[in-house]
């Protein structure tokens, strides 16, 4: 069974411009979430979609958003941006909503410069 | 808030026992995890109790909760090399009636010393 694919795993980018990843779930899992990891403020809550609805949003600025389509998959966009920006972004899905624990990907290692 | 609390550091010796302590503080956690990070890699789900029980094991690894306290412990038996990562508690927030986003402790980087 294929686990949770984040792509790309690299991504250099420059201040100001946008990204988007991408985040495939293991099959039939319908909710995705996606966290943030920083060595300053560790693993933070950004959003978690179910059957293409936002549930939930963690506390980050509106240039973070995300979408999820009808094949459970789900990307995640940050425009505008920013040093700060720079992190290892982590995609986790489930069968259901919070249903005891959560697979997550290997992750996306953004690099804002 | 939320907040899930952990030590930074830990080292032991190869074929000792490792025990991993947390606190947390909200007392609606339907479930709390305990993952595993290994360098360059995303999170490995070890374990996870439900916060009616007490205790819970499987092979190696044993979790302890007290609920009264909110501390939860995780112990690794017959510690191995293989075992040096980091391991993140986390504790699930309820929302909407149903479980919510995981909140993350800093995480305790475990080393394992030959």
């Amino acid at each position: 069974k294929a686990g949770v694919t984040q792509t790309p795993r690299y991504l250099i980018k420059t201040r100001g411009q946008q990204v988007t990843l991408s985040c495939s779930p293991i099959s039939g899992h319908r909710s995705v979430s996606w966290y943030q990891q920083t060595p300053g403020q560790g693993l933070q809550f950004l959003f978690e979609y179910f059957s293409e609805t936002q549930r939930n949003k963690g506390n980050f600025p509106g240039r973070f958003s995300g979408r999820q389509f009808s094949n459970s998959r789900s990307e995640m966009n940050v425009s505008t941006l920013e040093l700060g920006d720079s992190a290892l972004y982590l995609c986790a899905s489930s069968f259901s909503t919070g249903t005891r624990g959560y697979t997550f990907g290997s992750g996306t290692r953004l690099t804002v410069v | 808030g939320e907040d899930v609390e952990q030590s930074l550091f830990l080292s032991v010796r190869e074929g000792d026992s490792s025990v991993i302590n947390c606190t947390y503080t909200d007392s609606s956690s339907t479930y709390l995890y305990w993952y595993k990070q290994e360098p360059g890699a995303g999170l490995q789900l070890l374990t996870y109790i439900f916060s009616n029980m007490d205790m819970k094991q499987d092979q190696r690894l044993t979790v302890l909760l007290n609920k009264k306290d909110k501390h939860l412990s995780l112990r690794i038996a017959d510690t191995q090399t293989g075992d040096s990562a980091i391991y993140f508690c986390a504790e699930s927030i309820e929302y909407g009636g149903s479980q919510g986003n995981l909140i993350f402790g800093k995480g305790t980087k475990l080393s394992v010393k030959p």
